[in-house]
């Protein structure tokens, strides 16, 4: 595709719920991360992966917070035991290679936590 | 957390007048992006620049990077309606680990009156 895409775009749940955010990388981008963005503030890194392994996860704010890319292209981010405070803009980008590459956003999936 | 700082919070002008956002940061970075940002959704690359480099242009955009100052400014010319839309800064560390991580600061809002 011509570039990151991200579904679904909005998604509520309430609390204590289990959610699943996907992000379609562009194609040949071999580096995939994930941020958060709170309401206010600039993104903060989640979670980066090189091919299909997380090469660094230490954003991740707790183990409540999961991310697989089994194949080394599509990614989830999954999130159990909703809280309140979870609700954020969660962003994905992409990179040709990682290791400082320009990283490409896609749009975003608006999360709400009731 | 957040290493970069943009300045200002805010900034609101004529259409045709040019703006300028100044970025600071706190450790020795590889290169700088700046991202623009529509109405909170997904983040769109304007420019990179290297540590190496002090003064990037495209189109409308130039870039300067201080290094010793741990700074840098964002121009846009003859601003448009267009041009609306929060701006950051992000930096990448120097090396080692996490040479990957997107570091944001907490953007500028631009306001362009037509």
């Amino acid at each position: 595709g011509a570039g990151v895409s991200q579904t679904p775009s909005n998604k509520v749940t309430e609390k204590g719920k289990y959610v699943e955010l996907r992000c379609d990388p562009i194609s040949g981008h071999t580096a995939l991360y994930w941020y958060r963005q709170s309401l206010g503030q600039g993104p903060e890194f989640l979670i980066y992966f090189q091919g299909t392994g997380a090469a660094d996860d230490s954003g991740l704010p707790n183990d409540r917070f999961f991310a697989v890319r089994p194949e080394g292209s599509v990614s989830t981010l999954k999130i159990q035991r909703t809280e309140r405070g979870d609700s954020a803009m969660y962003l994905c980008a992409s990179s040709l290679l990682g290791d400082s590459d320009t990283q490409y956003f896609g749009p975003g999936t608006r999360l709400t936590v009731l | 957390s957040q290493q970069g700082e943009e300045d200002p919070q805010a900034l609101s002008i004529q259409e045709g007048e040019n703006a300028t956002m100044n970025c600071s940061y706190k450790t020795s970075i590889n290169n700088l992006q700046w991202y623009r940002q529509n109405s909170g959704r997904g983040l769109v690359h304007l420019i990179l620049i290297r540590s190496n480099e002090r003064e990037k242009h495209s189109g409308r955009l130039r870039v300067t990077l201080d290094t010793s100052k741990k700074s840098s400014s964002l121009l846009i010319t003859a601003s448009r309606a267009a041009d609306t839309a929060s701006y950051f800064c992000a930096t990448v560390p120097y090396s080692g680990a996490g040479s990957y991580q997107l570091t944001f600061g907490k953007g500028t809002k631009l306001s362009v009156i037509p």
